[in-house]
């Protein structure tokens, strides 16, 4: 299994550019979610799916849209990047969300530059 | 909303045991609590989890209070290579619609000396 993957591994916006960040698991997983990461602070959450056709937004979801028409697939799209968006993003599955437990497996995160 | 507080930073001997505590007073009665670690600047690693029994496994040990009002994550032998971000985690409610997700605080950086 090729666990998480995320491209690009790094990308230079300028302000007003719109891209979508690739993610993709292969282990089935319903759940999947979306972080950024600035420099020095903890993770937050921008949105999440707990299914394909099922999304709901996170802490910070203002300026980001995510749509899951697979189960595989969850990409982040930036409509209007600005610079306040440069950042790390990092994708996430696990199996469910359930209240038992669900090991979240994360990609190896894309760095973001808006400009 | 069940919410974490853990110190910014602690430092460790090498070899040495390392704890590192963390309050979640807030949280509800079917909550787990889960620590994950995140080493430079790869993808965050589940490190261990917890309901209200003490935990252990090849990576540490988690002792949860009896109220569950605090946890401790234990390595017991502290190497360089555990150098890293530990962040204590418990699901918290989102706004729109109550559905519940993981979210990150800014967690403990765990500096471990030679």
């Amino acid at each position: 299994n090729a666990g998480v993957t995320q491209t690009p591994k790094f990308q230079v916006l300028k302000t007003g550019q719109s891209m979508t960040l690739q993610c993709a698991q292969d282990m089935n997983h319903e759940y999947m979610s979306w972080y950024r990461q600035d420099p020095g602070m903890g993770l937050r959450l921008i949105h999440y799916s707990v299914g394909a056709g099922i999304t709901d937004q996170g802490e910070v979801p203002n300026g980001y849209n995510v749509s899951r028409s697979t189960t595989e697939d969850f990409p982040l799209r930036l409509l209007l990047a600005a610079p306040s968006q440069t950042s790390v993003y990092f994708c996430a599955s696990s199996r469910g969300q359930g209240l038992a437990y669900n090991e979240q497996f994360f990609g190896p995160g894309t760095r973001l530059t808006v400009l | 909303d069940a919410k974490t507080t853990q110190p910014p930073s602690m430092d460790c001997a090498e070899g040495r045991a390392a704890n590192l505590p963390c309050n979640h007073s807030t949280i509800s009665g079917n909550e787990y609590v889960y620590w994950y670690r995140q080493i430079h600047s790869q993808g965050p690693q589940y490190i261990i989890h917890g309901l209200k029994n003490n935990e252990t496994n090849e990576m540490a040990s988690l002792i949860i209070t009896e109220d569950r009002k605090s946890s401790t994550l234990i390595l017991p032998h502290a190497t360089l290579r555990d150098t890293a971000v530990y962040y204590c985690i418990v699901r918290v409610a989102t706004h729109s619609t109550g559905r519940r997700a993981l979210t990150f605080g800014s967690g403990t950086r765990l500096q471990v000396q030679p």
